[in-house]
């Protein structure tokens, strides 16, 4: 066990429907990653955030959106959702803001289905 | 990502047999990651590299980190079907703050 929690575990949903990802990082950790895995794309970087402010940005759609609240869970948003979004989303935390040079502790993930 | 490729893309080894599973990245590392994967779960941390030539160990998972050829390489010895899954490098690059894995190495056990 990481101490990184995902939920929902499992998100079935039809195309151009909104949902939510939450995230609770490990305790004192102040960054959150999230990223998407799909057997085509592989492991793909999302966004990062490091103490309620945006750190990083990576492939993440504009239909796709995401926050740090001042407990420091996250939440990824995704909208307008296509058959192609769907995929394995984890999220990941580590101490500090920078990535390399830390280890990240990932989630279990939730995996996501678009019909 | 072709920034960093992983190989082979599968392994099937005899349980007991010892095996090597390769990172090479097309830029100058600064830090380097393995995770192992269960299918479906999240990724778990083994090993982070950072200086040439170092070299870490856990259980009998061994990783070493070539600055120069700019790869490393994961070495099971003694293979067990808990070693099971799919092995993911990620590197970091200085010049961003994010992580760049790689494809993913399948690794099967045979009994």
């Amino acid at each position: 066990d990481s101490g990184v929690t995902q939920t929902p575990k499992h998100l079935i949903t039809a195309t151009g429907q909104r949902v939510t990802l939450r995230c609770s990082p490990r305790s004192g950790d102040l960054s959150v990653y999230w990223y998407q895995q799909s057997l085509d794309q592989g492991l793909q970087f999302l966004i990062q955030y490091y103490n309620g402010e945006e750190r990083a940005k990576g492939n993440i759609l504009e239909r796709f959106s995401a926050q740090q609240f001042p407990d420091l869970h996250s939440e990824l948003n995704l909208s307008s959702l296509e058959l192609g979004d769907s995929a394995l989303y984890f999220c990941a935390s580590s101490v500090g803001g920078y990535s390399t040079g830390e280890t990240q502790y990932f989630g279990p993930g939730t995996r996501l289905l678009v019909l | 990502s072709q920034e960093l490729e992983q190989s082979p893309q599968s392994l099937i080894v005899q349980e007991g047999k010892n095996l090597t599973i390769n990172c090479t990245s097309s830029k100058t590392l600064y830090g380097l990651y393995w995770y192992k994967q269960k299918y479906g779960e999240g990724l778990i941390f083994l090993m982070m590299l950072q200086k040439g030539g170092e070299e870490k160990s856990h259980e009998k998972i061994t990783a070493k980190l070539d600055e120069k050829k700019q790869q490393s390489s994961l070495h099971i010895t003694a293979s067990q079907p808990s070693h099971a899954g799919i092995y993911l490098c990620g590197i970091g690059m200085d010049s961003n703050y994010q992580l760049i894995w790689g494809a993913g190495t399948k690794l099967i056990i045979k009994p």
